[in-house]
């Protein structure tokens, strides 16, 4: 059974980037699947980031592709996420999941979920 | 805003059927894109409920069902029980954005 755990600090500063990795024990990333950042805050819900497969194919959000970079380390069996000139509204809860391509390589589920991690943007 | 909108809350007593709706549009569930369901429970991550509009993964009770029609989507939970107080959130694609996207959430209350 797949597991993930998400790490990384819990504080960054405003303007500074924002790292994050996602262990994940119990499935080899390079068999397959996407792997997805997805965060969540009190005012807009639960957002998608940006899903990766181990190729390399990265698909975004719109809204974040410009400071966003996701990458994968398969000896790590690791994903993480980079995400620079943060502002206090990308203070969230951030997951990391495997995500399982429906109709559109990009469209579809998010079949498992890391216990999340809270990260605060503050100086 | 989502451009999947479900009510804030809903809430039954013990043994209920409840339903959850979620209104989309035509570049989102009208376009032909799976409808995902995702249980909250207080304190945790989503955990999938429901897959490809209308299948419940290994694991999650019968007393679960889902339906899509439209531009629309809902989630029914018959029987109702207590550890059924949870957050739920419906997920789709959405082409005109380019994005995943999911809903604003329904607090289910069990009375």
């Amino acid at each position: 059974q797949v597991q993930l755990q998400e790490s990384g600090p819990g504080l960054v500063k405003p303007s500074e980037t924002l790292s994050l990795t996602c262990d994940v024990s119990g499935y080899f990333i390079n068999r397959g699947y996407f792997w997805a950042w997805i965060r969540q805050t009190p005012g807009k819900g639960l957002e998608w980031i940006g899903s990766m497969y181990h190729s390399g194919s990265t698909y975004s959000n719109p809204s974040l592709r410009s400071r966003l970079t996701i990458s994968i380390d398969t000896s790590k069996n690791q994903i993480s996420l980079r995400l620079i000139s943060v502002t206090a509204a990308d203070t969230a809860v951030y997951y990391c999941a495997r995500h399982r391509a429906g109709r559109l390589a990009v469209a579809g589920t998010f079949d498992s979920w890391g216990q999340g991690t809270l990260v605060a943007v503050s100086s | 805003q989502s451009l999947l909108t479900q009510p804030p809350s809903v809430s039954g007593a013990p043994g209920q059927r409840v339903t959850i709706s979620c209104t989309g549009s035509s570049s989102n569930i009208g376009a032909g894109f799976e409808v995902h369901w995702y249980q909250q429970l207080p304190g945790t991550a989503p955990k999938l409920l429901i897959s490809g509009n209308t299948n419940r993964p290994s694991g999650v009770p019968d007393r679960f069902s889902a339906s899509k029609s439209g531009t629309s989507a809902s989630l029914a939970i018959s029987g109702l029980q207590a550890e059924d107080e949870a957050d739920y959130y419906c997920q789709s694609y959405d082409n005109e954005s380019g994005s995943n996207v999911f809903g604003t959430g329904t607090k289910v209350t069990v009375l």
